[in-house]
Protein backbone atom coordinates (compact mmCIF):
# COMPACT_ATOMS: atom_id res chain seq x y z
CA UNK A 1 0.00 0.00 0.00
CA UNK A 2 1.02 3.64 0.30
CA UNK A 3 1.73 4.12 -4.00
CA UNK A 4 2.47 7.54 -5.13
CA UNK A 5 2.17 7.44 -8.82
CA UNK A 6 3.56 10.81 -11.31
CA UNK A 7 2.49 11.34 -14.94
CA UNK A 8 4.20 12.16 -16.84
CA UNK A 9 7.59 10.32 -16.07
CA UNK A 10 9.50 12.82 -18.45
CA UNK A 11 8.39 15.92 -20.70
CA UNK A 12 10.32 17.85 -22.98
CA UNK A 13 8.52 21.07 -24.31
CA UNK A 14 9.80 24.16 -25.51
CA UNK A 15 10.37 27.16 -23.89
CA UNK A 16 7.34 29.58 -23.12
CA UNK A 17 4.88 26.57 -23.10
CA UNK A 18 3.15 25.24 -19.67
CA UNK A 19 3.54 21.55 -18.42
CA UNK A 20 1.34 19.98 -15.89
CA UNK A 21 2.72 17.20 -13.87
CA UNK A 22 -0.02 15.23 -11.68
CA UNK A 23 0.64 13.22 -8.29
CA UNK A 24 -1.67 10.55 -7.23
CA UNK A 25 -2.15 8.80 -4.49
CA UNK A 26 -3.19 5.42 -5.87
CA UNK A 27 -4.71 3.65 -2.36
CA UNK A 28 -4.81 6.25 -0.02
CA UNK A 29 -6.00 9.67 0.55
CA UNK A 30 -3.86 12.87 1.73
CA UNK A 31 -5.18 16.04 2.20
CA UNK A 32 -2.00 17.36 2.21
CA UNK A 33 0.77 16.45 -0.97
CA UNK A 34 4.10 18.24 -1.03
CA UNK A 35 6.29 19.02 -4.29
CA UNK A 36 10.10 19.26 -4.40
CA UNK A 37 12.61 19.92 -7.17
CA UNK A 38 15.73 18.35 -7.51
CA UNK A 39 18.40 19.25 -9.91
CA UNK A 40 21.47 16.96 -10.57
CA UNK A 41 23.51 15.96 -7.44
CA UNK A 42 21.77 18.27 -5.33
CA UNK A 43 19.44 17.28 -2.89
CA UNK A 44 15.53 17.85 -2.45
CA UNK A 45 14.14 21.14 -2.20
CA UNK A 46 10.66 21.38 -0.84
CA UNK A 47 9.18 24.17 -3.72
CA UNK A 48 5.13 24.27 -1.76
CA UNK A 49 3.13 22.10 0.62
CA UNK A 50 -0.42 21.30 -1.38
CA UNK A 51 -3.67 21.06 0.51
CA UNK A 52 -6.57 19.56 -0.38
CA UNK A 53 -9.23 22.46 -1.48
CA UNK A 54 -7.29 25.55 -0.30
CA UNK A 55 -4.13 27.55 -1.32
CA UNK A 56 -1.20 25.92 -1.75
CA UNK A 57 1.86 27.03 0.63
CA UNK A 58 4.95 28.09 -1.26
CA UNK A 59 8.04 28.17 0.26
CA UNK A 60 10.38 30.83 -0.02
CA UNK A 61 11.51 31.68 -3.39
CA UNK A 62 9.48 29.97 -5.68
CA UNK A 63 7.02 32.14 -7.87
CA UNK A 64 3.56 31.05 -6.71
CA UNK A 65 2.45 32.02 -10.43
CA UNK A 66 5.03 30.19 -12.02
CA UNK A 67 4.41 27.22 -10.56
CA UNK A 68 0.32 26.88 -10.27
CA UNK A 69 -0.55 24.19 -7.86
CA UNK A 70 -4.22 22.86 -7.65
CA UNK A 71 -5.03 19.80 -5.14
CA UNK A 72 -8.67 19.50 -6.21
CA UNK A 73 -9.16 15.85 -4.35
CA UNK A 74 -7.90 13.86 -1.93
CA UNK A 75 -5.93 11.24 -4.44
CA UNK A 76 -4.59 13.93 -6.74
CA UNK A 77 -2.30 16.91 -7.03
CA UNK A 78 -0.87 18.85 -10.24
CA UNK A 79 1.67 21.41 -10.70
CA UNK A 80 2.44 23.66 -13.92
CA UNK A 81 5.14 24.91 -14.74
CA UNK A 82 3.69 28.09 -16.52
CA UNK A 83 6.04 29.72 -19.47
CA UNK A 84 8.20 27.18 -18.88
CA UNK A 85 12.51 28.15 -19.58
CA UNK A 86 15.52 26.25 -19.51
CA UNK A 87 16.25 27.17 -16.12
CA UNK A 88 13.06 25.06 -15.07
CA UNK A 89 14.68 21.99 -16.13
CA UNK A 90 14.84 19.58 -13.03
CA UNK A 91 13.71 16.34 -11.81
CA UNK A 92 9.90 17.22 -10.06
CA UNK A 93 9.15 15.09 -6.67
CA UNK A 94 5.82 14.47 -5.25
CA UNK A 95 4.97 13.16 -1.56
CA UNK A 96 2.12 12.24 0.53
CA UNK A 97 1.05 11.49 3.61
CA UNK A 98 -1.53 8.54 4.13
CA UNK A 99 -4.15 9.43 6.82
CA UNK A 100 -4.83 6.51 8.37
CA UNK A 101 -1.12 6.23 9.68
CA UNK A 102 -0.29 7.55 12.93
CA UNK A 103 3.24 8.00 11.70
CA UNK A 104 5.31 11.10 9.71
CA UNK A 105 6.86 8.71 6.90
CA UNK A 106 6.18 10.57 3.07
CA UNK A 107 5.53 8.56 0.25
CA UNK A 108 7.15 9.56 -2.48
CA UNK A 109 6.33 9.43 -5.85
CA UNK A 110 8.87 8.36 -9.28
CA UNK A 111 9.54 11.57 -10.16
CA UNK A 112 9.28 13.80 -13.10
CA UNK A 113 11.96 14.60 -15.35
CA UNK A 114 11.49 17.80 -16.94
CA UNK A 115 13.61 19.31 -19.96
CA UNK A 116 12.85 22.79 -21.41
CA UNK A 117 14.66 23.14 -24.65
CA UNK B 1 17.89 28.78 9.65
CA UNK B 2 17.56 24.95 10.87
CA UNK B 3 19.26 22.39 8.64
CA UNK B 4 20.53 18.80 8.35
CA UNK B 5 23.60 18.42 7.00
CA UNK B 6 25.94 15.06 5.84
CA UNK B 7 29.69 14.68 6.84
CA UNK B 8 30.39 12.34 3.45
CA UNK B 9 29.21 13.58 0.45
CA UNK B 10 30.57 10.26 -1.45
CA UNK B 11 31.32 7.00 0.26
CA UNK B 12 32.93 3.97 -1.84
CA UNK B 13 33.28 0.59 -0.04
CA UNK B 14 34.02 -2.88 -1.00
CA UNK B 15 31.24 -5.32 -1.66
CA UNK B 16 30.83 -7.61 1.35
CA UNK B 17 31.88 -4.68 3.68
CA UNK B 18 30.31 -2.89 5.68
CA UNK B 19 28.96 0.99 5.02
CA UNK B 20 28.20 3.69 7.49
CA UNK B 21 26.73 6.96 6.23
CA UNK B 22 26.23 9.74 8.83
CA UNK B 23 24.58 12.62 8.50
CA UNK B 24 24.22 15.84 11.56
CA UNK B 25 20.79 17.71 12.08
CA UNK B 26 20.29 20.92 13.92
CA UNK B 27 17.33 21.39 15.03
CA UNK B 28 16.82 19.37 18.28
CA UNK B 29 12.92 19.71 18.47
CA UNK B 30 12.50 17.23 15.73
CA UNK B 31 11.36 13.87 16.69
CA UNK B 32 11.16 11.31 13.66
CA UNK B 33 13.99 10.70 11.13
CA UNK B 34 13.87 8.63 7.96
CA UNK B 35 16.68 7.40 5.76
CA UNK B 36 16.08 6.81 1.83
CA UNK B 37 17.71 6.02 -1.01
CA UNK B 38 17.44 6.94 -4.35
CA UNK B 39 18.67 5.90 -7.60
CA UNK B 40 19.28 7.56 -10.02
CA UNK B 41 16.46 8.52 -12.13
CA UNK B 42 14.21 7.60 -9.89
CA UNK B 43 12.32 8.70 -6.36
CA UNK B 44 13.34 8.47 -3.17
CA UNK B 45 12.76 4.84 -1.59
CA UNK B 46 11.99 4.43 1.82
CA UNK B 47 14.85 2.46 3.76
CA UNK B 48 14.59 2.87 7.45
CA UNK B 49 12.80 5.10 10.55
CA UNK B 50 12.92 6.09 13.91
CA UNK B 51 11.72 8.28 16.64
CA UNK B 52 13.71 10.52 18.96
CA UNK B 53 12.44 7.71 21.94
CA UNK B 54 14.45 5.70 20.71
CA UNK B 55 18.24 5.60 20.00
CA UNK B 56 18.65 2.47 17.87
CA UNK B 57 16.70 0.14 15.25
CA UNK B 58 17.43 -2.39 12.89
CA UNK B 59 15.91 -3.51 9.62
CA UNK B 60 17.33 -6.19 7.24
CA UNK B 61 20.41 -5.46 6.44
CA UNK B 62 19.90 -2.03 8.28
CA UNK B 63 20.29 -0.47 11.37
CA UNK B 64 19.86 3.18 12.44
CA UNK B 65 21.37 4.68 15.16
CA UNK B 66 20.13 8.36 16.79
CA UNK B 67 22.68 9.87 18.87
CA UNK B 68 20.25 13.14 20.60
CA UNK B 69 23.10 14.72 22.74
CA UNK B 70 25.05 15.28 19.50
CA UNK B 71 22.25 15.51 16.90
CA UNK B 72 23.84 12.64 14.84
CA UNK B 73 22.39 9.97 12.64
CA UNK B 74 23.47 7.06 11.16
CA UNK B 75 22.58 4.33 8.99
CA UNK B 76 24.60 1.34 9.24
CA UNK B 77 24.76 -1.42 6.28
CA UNK B 78 25.54 -4.75 6.38
CA UNK B 79 27.67 -6.73 3.81
CA UNK B 80 26.87 -4.24 1.33
CA UNK B 81 25.68 -5.14 -2.08
CA UNK B 82 26.15 -3.79 -5.57
CA UNK B 83 22.66 -2.94 -5.35
CA UNK B 84 23.20 -1.15 -2.81
CA UNK B 85 25.24 2.11 -4.71
CA UNK B 86 22.62 4.85 -4.67
CA UNK B 87 22.65 8.30 -2.81
CA UNK B 88 21.41 8.22 0.21
CA UNK B 89 19.41 11.26 2.23
CA UNK B 90 18.57 11.86 5.79
CA UNK B 91 15.42 13.52 6.51
CA UNK B 92 14.17 15.09 9.79
CA UNK B 93 10.44 16.06 10.50
CA UNK B 94 11.43 19.11 11.93
CA UNK B 95 7.68 19.18 14.44
CA UNK B 96 4.77 17.17 15.29
CA UNK B 97 2.01 17.26 12.50
CA UNK B 98 1.38 17.29 9.23
CA UNK B 99 4.92 19.37 7.77
CA UNK B 100 7.15 18.29 5.16
CA UNK B 101 10.49 16.47 5.59
CA UNK B 102 13.69 18.19 5.51
CA UNK B 103 16.55 16.84 3.56
CA UNK B 104 20.48 16.71 3.91
CA UNK B 105 22.51 16.77 1.27
CA UNK B 106 22.84 12.87 0.34
CA UNK B 107 26.05 11.20 -0.11
CA UNK B 108 26.66 9.01 -3.38
CA UNK B 109 27.81 5.22 -2.17
CA UNK B 110 29.64 3.48 -4.49
CA UNK B 111 30.38 -0.45 -4.11
CA UNK B 112 33.10 -2.32 -5.30
CA UNK B 113 32.55 -5.36 -6.81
Amino acid sequence: GAVVSQHPSWVICKSGTSVKIECRSLDFQATTMFWYRQFPKQSLMLMATSNEGSKATYEQGVEKDKFLINHASLTLSTLTVTSAHPEDSSFYICSARDLRNANDEQYFGPGTRLTVT
Amino acid sequence: GESVGLHLPTLSVQEGDNSIINCAYSNSASDYFIWYKQESGKGPQFIIDIRSNMDKRQGQRVTVLLNKTVKHLSLQIAATQPGDSAVYFCAENPTSGNTPLVFGKGTRLSVIA
